[in-house]
C-alpha cells in the first residue's frame, strides 16, 4: 500500500522552514526517506524505526508519530540545495529495504 | 558506501525492439534491486536479483518483459523486451548496505519512439 506524501509541491523562499508529511491507514514497519535532485538518483537521508522516534542531522530532521501512522521531515532555515523531490517509502512485510514501497514524492523548490 | 555504475545513461529506442542496462557495484552484494521511475512519478520496484537463483518479479512486472541477470556478486543487467512508448521511464538499479540503507546507480533514461 503506497503512503500518501503531502504537499505534493512547496516553494520556499530561501531562509523559510518546510514540512513534508507522509502518512498510511496501517502502521508501518519503519519509514524511510530520500531526495532525489533533477536528473540524478535518489539519496538516502534517513530511516525511522519506532514510534515516537525523532531524529536529524544539520537542519534536517524527522519523526514518526506513536502509532507509526505518520512521519514528518523537517527542512528548516532551507538552503538552495536542498531543492528537489523527496520521497517517503515504507516496508513491504517487514523486509528492510529490500521491499520499499515509495510515496508520490514532494516537490520542493528554494528560490533566492 | 557502494559505487554503483550504471550504463548506458540514455538511450532512444525504436519501437519493438529491447534494451539491456547494465549495473556493476564495487563491491559484492547479495541482493540488487531494479526500480522504474515514470515521468514525474514515484519509484516503483521491478524485480529483485539474487546471484544463483531467479529473479523475483512485483506484481505487474512479468520475466519476459523485463529479464534479469546476475552472472556474480558485483554485476547485474535488466533488459526491458519489445519495448513501447510506455516504457519510457528511468530504470535505477540499486544495492542495499548497512542499516537498510538503499544506494541507487544514476539510472538509465530510456525513451522509446
Amino acid at each position: 500500500q503506497q503512503p500518501v506524501q503531502s504537499p505534493q509541491a512547496v516553494i520556499l523562499r530561501e531562509g523559510e522552514d518546510a514540512v513534508i508529511n507522509c502518512s498510511s491507514s496501517k502502521a508501518l514497519y519503519s519509514v524511510h526517506w530520500y531526495r532525489q535532485k533533477h536528473g540524478e538518483a535518489p539519496v538516502f537521508l534517513m530511516i525511522l524505526l519506532k514510534g515516537g522516534e525523532q531524529k536529524g542531522h544539520d537542519k534536517i530532521s524527522a519523526s514518526f508519530n506513536e502509532k507509526k501512522q505518520q512521519s514528518s521531515l523537517y527542512l528548516t532555515a532551507s538552503q538552495l540545495s536542498y531543492s528537489g523531490t523527496y520521497f517517503c517509502g515504507t516496508e513491504i512485510d517487514k523486509q528492510g529495504a529490500q521491499k520499499l514501497v515509495f510515496g508520490q514524492g514532494t516537490r520542493l523548490t528554494i528560490n533566492p | 558506501s557502494a559505487v554503483i555504475s550504471q550504463k548506458p545513461s540514455r538511450d532512444i529506442c525504436q519501437r519493438g525492439t529491447s534494451l539491456t542496462i547494465q549495473c556493476q557495484v564495487d563491491s559484492q552484494v547479495t541482493m540488487m534491486f531494479w526500480y522504474r521511475q515514470q515521468p514525474g512519478q514515484s519509484l516503483t520496484l521491478i524485480a529483485t536479483a539474487n546471484q544463483g537463483s531467479e529473479a523475483t518479479y512485483e506484481s505487474g512486472f512479468v520475466i519476459d518483459k523485463f529479464p534479469i541477470s546476475r552472472p556474480n556478486l558485483t554485476f547485474s543487467t535488466l533488459t526491458v523486451s519489445n519495448m513501447s512508448p510506455e516504457d519510457s521511464s528511468i530504470y535505477l538499479c540499486s544495492v542495499e548496505e548497512e542499516d537498510e540503507k538503499l544506494f541507487f546507480g544514476s539510472g538509465t533514461q530510456l525513451s522509446v519512439l
